[in-house]
């Protein structure tokens, strides 16, 4: 069975740092693309990185450019999204997903999300 | 961007009602459209791709079409556990974006 199990959220300051951890089991990641979504409380859903299955290639949304970091580690099957310089609109809860269909598809499966609060 | 509108935001419907959920695209995606559905405290999980393509596993009265900038999904007869909020996504570039979802309550 795919599972993505996402971990690392927490409440962090304004301006603070939070490195959010995915842990993939069921298929052979290093095949995938993967990407992290986000999602505010009640509200939409946010598209906000992606990176390709040896790493060397990443695209981020405009709002995380410059903040955000997404890399993996084939050998241990895992994704991660270091965030830095953390807003309060990147409050949310973060999913990571296996990209479908390309480099840039749709999203299954999902992980169960786990939730970033950044607050004072 | 591309933007994705939905509508309508809400909709309230009984068991048994042919159900339709509208998502337009701000410019042409061709076919690169996907349908997620979502419960309170879960996932999304995807019920279509590719505008029309079925997911397997996904009941057969989940239904999708469109191309270009004017999407549908439609579920033929509302059955008790598609009481969730659905959402399109499109993935014409690398900067997928979401429309701001359909909520299906009961009526």
């Amino acid at each position: 069975e795919v599972q993505l199990v996402e971990s690392g959220g927490a409440l962090v300051q304004p301006g603070g740092s939070l490195r959010l951890s995915c842990a993939a089991s069921g298929f052979t990641f290093s095949d995938y693309w993967m990407s992290w979504v986000r999602q505010v409380s009640g509200k939409g859903l946010e598209w906000v990185a992606n990176i390709k299955e040896d790493g060397s290639d990443k695209y981020y949304v405009d709002s995380v450019k410059g903040r955000f970091t997404i890399s993996r580690d084939n050998a241990k099957n895992s994704l991660y999204l270091q965030m830095n310089s953390l807003r309060a609109e990147d409050t949310a809860v973060y999913y990571c997903a296996k990209d479908r269909g390309s480099n840039w598809g749709w999203f299954d499966p999902w992980g169960q999300g786990t939730l970033v609060t950044v607050s004072s | 961007d591309i933007q994705m509108t939905q509508s309508p935001s809400t909709l309230s419907a009984s068991v048994g009602d042919r159900v339709t959920i509208t998502c337009r695209a701000s410019q042409s995606i061709s076919s690169w459209l996907a349908w997620y559905q979502q419960k309170p405290g879960k996932a999304p999980k995807v019920l279509i791709y590719k505008a029309s393509t079925l997911e397997s596993g996904v009941p057969s009265r989940f239904s999708g079409s469109g191309s270009g900038t004017e999407f549908t999904l439609t579920i033929s007869s509302l059955q008790p556990d598609d009481f969730a909020t659905y959402y399109c996504q499109q993935y014409n570039s690398y900067s997928r974006t979401f429309g701001q979802g359909t909520k299906v309550e009961i009526k």
